[in-house]
């Protein structure tokens, strides 16, 4: 079973624009990392908050975790139009006592528009 | 580096035939792992190894075998495939962090 999911499952905004996605999983979890996947690509590592860690920035992409509301989010600021990719958050699996085996989302296709 | 590379990148089996995807990785990490990627939906964990001689199942393990006899290579072989078992698969490795680096993927098409 899915121990995160992403919202919203699309997203469409104008170059410039913010865009924001938010993670929702299920159990204690001691990190959550947010991946990329352009079009027929693999997926490339974004960003890593570790569950004591409350905000965390990476250029233009600023990720939170509530660790209270089992929920992260993560901001794109002044979006381009090479951010348009699928944006997935993972986790470790619930079963799992290894953080390596991740636990993925269906994802939130950003569509960024010149 | 060429990071983890993935051959084939497309094959095309039809049903009860076996094969191969093969998945190497040149940074020297312990940790690999396979994933399928269905339409519309994340990734699930297959198998997984936490370095040579080491693996174990995923989430949907079933239909698969592993093996991992060098830290580099870590092959997935369909026994007998399946229509279900059309996918895009995906190979992963780690190292000292959480951090998984992806291979571009093989897609998979079973008649």
């Amino acid at each position: 079973s899915q121990q995160g999911e992403e919202d919203p499952q699309a997203l469409s905004i104008q170059e410039g624009e913010n865009a924001t996605m938010n993670c929702s999983y299920k159990t204690s979890i001691n990190n959550l990392q947010w991946y990329r996947q352009n079009s027929g690509r693999g997926l490339v590592h974004l960003i890593l908050i570790r569950s004591n860690e409350r905000e965390k920035h990476s250029g233009r992409l600023r990720v939170t975790l509530d660790t209270s509301k089992k929920s992260s989010s993560l901001l794109i600021t002044a979006s381009r139009a090479a951010d348009t990719a699928s944006y997935f958050c993972a986790t470790p699996r619930i079963s799992s006592g290894s953080a390596r085996q991740l636990t993925f989302g269906s994802g939130t296709q950003l569509t960024v528009l010149p | 580096n060429a990071g983890v590379t993935q051959t084939p990148k497309f094959q095309v089996l039809k049903t009860g035939q076996s094969m191969t995807l093969q998945c190497a990785q040149d940074m020297n990490h312990e940790y690999m792992s396979w994933y399928r990627q269905d339409p519309g939906m994340g990734l699930r964990l297959i198998h997984y190894s936490v370095g040579a001689g080491i693996t174990d199942q995923g989430e949907v393990p079933n239909g698969y075998n592993v093996s991992r006899s060098t830290t580099e290579d870590f092959p997935l072989r369909l026994l007998s495939a399946a229509p279900s078992q059309t996918s895009v698969y995906f190979c992963a490795s780690g190292g000292g962090s959480y951090e998984q680096y992806f291979g571009p993927g093989t897609r998979l098409t079973v008649t």
